[in-house]
């Protein structure tokens, strides 16, 4: 499978934990996204790469939030300090320099803080 | 600051009769427009998009959209519904301008085809 491949699918920490996501895009892609789904709302954007470059990030990104993307292949999604808050689905997309705007979702990372 | 509403949380449609998911935005300039998919426990999965041109845009699965500029509206169509159309539909919206323009989506349309 060739697609958006994102690890682990699913993760259970304790409040105060620090948590850590990768998403491994679609070979070839250089853009890279990273959102937030909570329960019936739609993703909200969260960050963007272009290559290794972190060009825009959302005013949600807190300061414990941060994200890299250090050869322009897969990125990663740490959170420091959870707070319950923090629960939802963490979703990572790709897009071509070709077609930019389709974006290709992989199958997302849940975490839950307990 | 651009914006999409899903005025619909679910829709329910009989197997074989047409679908509409309604959509509606706000961008400054011209949009980009978007429709996907989200099935249980996967991912979203991209449908189809209106960058310019012809209005009426044809996606994937047999699903159509019309884009009307004056009533700011980009409503997703089927002509025949099937069951394995249920799931969560969303619209997204970017402005057309240089540089990087983030994408928002609306909350989601549940849709629901009965047998």
């Amino acid at each position: 499978d060739t697609g958006v491949s994102q690890d682990p699918r699913h993760k259970i920490t304790k409040r105060g934990q620090n948590v850590t996501f990768r998403c491994d895009p679609i070979s070839e892609h250089n853009r890279l996204y990273w959102y937030r789904q909570t329960l019936g709302q739609g993703p909200e954007f969260l960050t963007y790469f272009q290559n290794e470059a972190q060009l825009e990030k959302s005013r949600l990104l807190s300061d414990r939030f941060s994200a890299e993307r250090p050869k322009g292949s897969f990125s990663t999604l740490e959170i420091q300090r959870t707070e319950q808050g923090d629960s939802a689905m963490y979703l990572c997309a790709s897009s071509s320099e070709r077609e930019r705007d389709t974006q290709y979702f992989g199958p997302g990372t849940r975490l839950t803080v307990l | 600051a651009q914006s999409v509403a899903q005025p619909e949380d679910q829709v329910n449609v009989a197997e074989g009769n047409p679908l509409t998911v309604k959509c509606t935005y706000s961008v400054s300039g011209n949009p980009y427009l978007f429709w996907y998919v989200q099935y249980p426990n996967r991912g979203l999965q991209f449908l189809l998009k209106y960058i310019t041109g012809d209005n009426l845009v044809k996606g994937s699965y047999g699903f159509e959209a019309e884009f009307n500029k004056s009533q700011t509206s980009f409503h997703l169509k089927k002509p025949s519904a099937l069951v394995s159309d249920s799931a969560l539909y969303f619209c997204a919206v970017r402005e057309q301008s240089g540089g990087y323009q983030k994408v928002t989506f609306g909350i989601g349309t549940k849709l629901q085809v009965i047998p």
